[in-house]
This record gives C-alpha cells, sequence and structure tokens, in this order.
C-alpha cells in the first residue's frame, strides 16, 4: 500500500515566523511531489511543485526534497493569518494517480 | 472555461434518492478524478478515468456509487439510494495524463451533498 504520511496537526505558528510542514512517503520510485492548500470549505489549489532533490523557492514558500529520506516538507516565511489553511502533500508515485495526505492544519496567530 | 467545472454547487436529497454529480474537466486533460471529502477528513479517492481506458474503480465504496466519461470529456458520478453517511464534499479534478511525471490535479468548485 503506498502511503503519504504527514502530521495533522493543528501546528499553530505566531505571525511572522516560519512554518514547517513536514510529510513522507512510502514509494522511493516516486517521481513528482506536490503541496496543495485547502482553506475551509473551499477546494484544494496547488501552491507548489518540486521534482528534484533541494529547495524550490516561491516568494515566501521554500519546498524542500530529500528522496534518499522519501521526504518532502513545506516552508512558509513569514507566516500570515491568510495562510492558515490545511495544507495537502501529495505524490506521483510512477505510473498511477496522485496519492494525497491526509492534510496538516496550519493556524497562523496574529 | 478556464478551469474545472462541477454542479450542482449544492445539493440536498432525500435518504434513498439517486443524485447526479456533474464535472467538466480543463480542455485537453486527459484524466479526470473524483473524490470524497468529509467534513474535517482528507481526500478519499472514489475513481479515475484515463482518455477512453477503462476507468479505475477501487475507490468506489459501494456498488450504489458508478461514474460515466462520455467522449473523453464531461463525467456525472451517479449515485444511487443516497444514505445519510454520503454527506460530503464530492471533488473533480482533472490533470494532462494519469501517471505522467510532472502531473498535476486541478480542483473543481466542489458538490456539497446532503442527504436528509
Amino acid at each position: 500500500q503506498k502511503e503519504v504520511e504527514q502530521n495533522s496537526g493543528p501546528l499553530s505558528v505566531p505571525e511572522g515566523a516560519i512554518a514547517s510542514l513536514n510529510c513522507t512517503y512510502s514509494d522511493r520510485g516516486s517521481q513528482s511531489f506536490f503541496w496543495y492548500r485547502q482553506y475551509s470549505g473551499k477546494s484544494p489549489e496547488l501552491i507548489m511543485s518540486i521534482y528534484s532533490n533541494g529547495d524550490k523557492e516561491d516568494g515566501r514558500f521554500t519546498a524542500q526534497l530529500n528522496k534518499a529520506s522519501q521526504y518532502v516538507s513545506l516552508l512558509i516565511r513569514d507566516s500570515q493569518p491568510s495562510d492558515s489553511a490545511t495544507y495537502l502533500c501529495a505524490v506521483n508515485e510512477g505510473n498511477t494517480p496522485l496519492v494525497f495526505g491526509k492534510g496538516t492544519r496550519l493556524s497562523v496567530i496574529a | 472555461g478556464a478551469g474545472v467545472s462541477q454542479s450542482p454547487s449544492n445539493k440536498v436529497t432525500e435518504k434513498g434518492k439517486d443524485v447526479e454529480l456533474r464535472c467538466d474537466p480543463i480542455s485537453g486533460h486527459t484524466a479526470l478524478y473524483w473524490y470524497r471529502q468529509s467534513l474535517g477528513q482528507g481526500l478519499e479517492f472514489l475513481i479515475y478515468f484515463q482518455g477512453n481506458s477503462a476507468p479505475d474503480k477501487s475507490g468506489l465504496p459501494s456498488d450504489r456509487f458508478s461514474a460515466e466519461r462520455t467522449g473523453g470529456s464531461v463525467s456525472t458520478l451517479t449515485i444511487q439510494r443516497t444514505q445519510q453517511e454520503d454527506s460530503a464534499v464530492y471533488l473533480c479534478a482533472s490533470s494532462w495524463r494519469a501517471g505522467a511525471a510532472q502531473e498535476t490535479q486541478y480542483f473543481g468548485p466542489g458538490t456539497r451533498l446532503l442527504v436528509l
């Protein structure tokens, strides 16, 4: 059973701090990794994708991938209350559709 | 349209009735997915279609659930004899191709189903 694991949270951080969200996956053959943000009552929206080891930065967001450790993370710098949402990790584990984690709920406290 | 669209946005039905939910994927996307999300829960995969191939139905929770995709585009998810536990948000997503490298799924706004 291919699995994507996330801490369900809630993860609470003060406004302006760095929020660190983590995700592990089971299939070493995984090729593509995605972070989706889901606000309460809304559908998931893609915020980051990463395909190779290392860091990828986009504005206040940085995705980090370590294939050897089967670990992908999302850092949110200068966290804002508007970042409060559930963050879903998704992994392309080869010739199958994306596998989603259950999400981590982030709360940014003003 | 530019994104995935779903209809209706909300549906209230009585236990035992059948419902149909519609999804219109992004133009050119060959893969289409249905998920269910109960309140406060993660995404539960239901079924996906890749082009004209037979769909992967491995996530359907019971034989009351079925889905069709006509002409490789619009899809309809049908729930027969609805039960109260079917109440959830039903999300549709599409991508260029299921399982392709760097595949990205884009979600529609969802249909909120309430079974009384």
